[in-house]
């Protein structure tokens, strides 16, 4: 088996503020992944990465940034903290880029002050 | 794009009693997709509860079933008779497995509260 890692579990920043998250994942997976996570808007997929060094916008992107240096780690960068975009973030990944299963970490809350 | 839809907010069951939360999909590549049901348990990460990759097949897991209805477009989650610990959020989702679209898509979770 294998497990995801997030860090930190709980990010607190200042509006306006640039806060990074960061995931690692020691399943050898090709593919990495980065929700946002609202209560009654389920998850929305922000960037995800078929490979090193790959990014793929998702739907919810803009305001964020991805960075993929290696194949076990992908962070995510808050470009601009504002109050409405506290929220759980989730990394997942998966072993390609196909139909396969996702694989979560237990996420991180960002609050914003 | 593709796109889920469930049952939304909370559905609150009585111990042994039996449940369905509903789950329809609409998926634009050629093929049929893979379906999964996720769930997060409270103080837990989301995790798999299982998952459909070919139609009409049926998926189950923990009392769980689902089948894969391709006519219907549909991926129903059902357990004949609920516990306590099965309290949780429930996710249903699909991944093209053709076309290039390869982006997991999510429904927006049902909240399931099972009463003693």
């Amino acid at each position: 088996g294998g497990i995801i890692t997030q860090t930190p579990k709980f990010l607190i920043g200042q509006e306006g503020q640039k806060l990074t998250l960061k995931c690692q994942q020691n399943f050898n997976h090709d593919t990495m992944y980065w929700y946002r996570q609202d209560s009654g808007k389920g998850l929305r997929l922000i960037y995800y990465s078929i490979t090193e060094n790959d990014l793929q916008k998702g739907d919810l992107s803009e305001g964020y940034d991805a960075s993929r240096e290696k194949k076990s780690s992908f962070s995510l960068t808050v470009t601009s903290a504002q109050k409405n975009e506290m929220a759980v973030f989730l990394c997942a990944s998966s072993m390609d880029n196909s139909g396969n299963t996702l694989y979560f970490g237990e996420g991180s809350r960002l609050i914003v002050v | 794009g593709d796109s889920v839809t469930q049952t939304e907010g909370q559905v609150t069951v009585s111990e042994s009693k039996s449940l369905i939360i509903n789950c329809t999909y609409s998926a634009t590549s050629i093929g049929y997709p893979n379906l999964f049901w996720y769930v997060r348990y409270p103080g837990e990460g989301l995790q798999l509860l299982l998952k459909v990759i070919t139609a009409g097949q049926k998926g189950s897991s923990r009392g769980f079933e689902a089948t894969y209805n391709k006519e219907a477009t549909s991926f129903h989650l059902q357990k004949a008779s609920v516990q306590e610990s099965d309290s949780a959020v429930y996710y249903c989702a699909l991944r093209s497995t053709s076309g290039g679209n390869y982006k997991p898509t999510f429904g927006k979770g049902t909240s399931l509260v099972v009463h003693p």
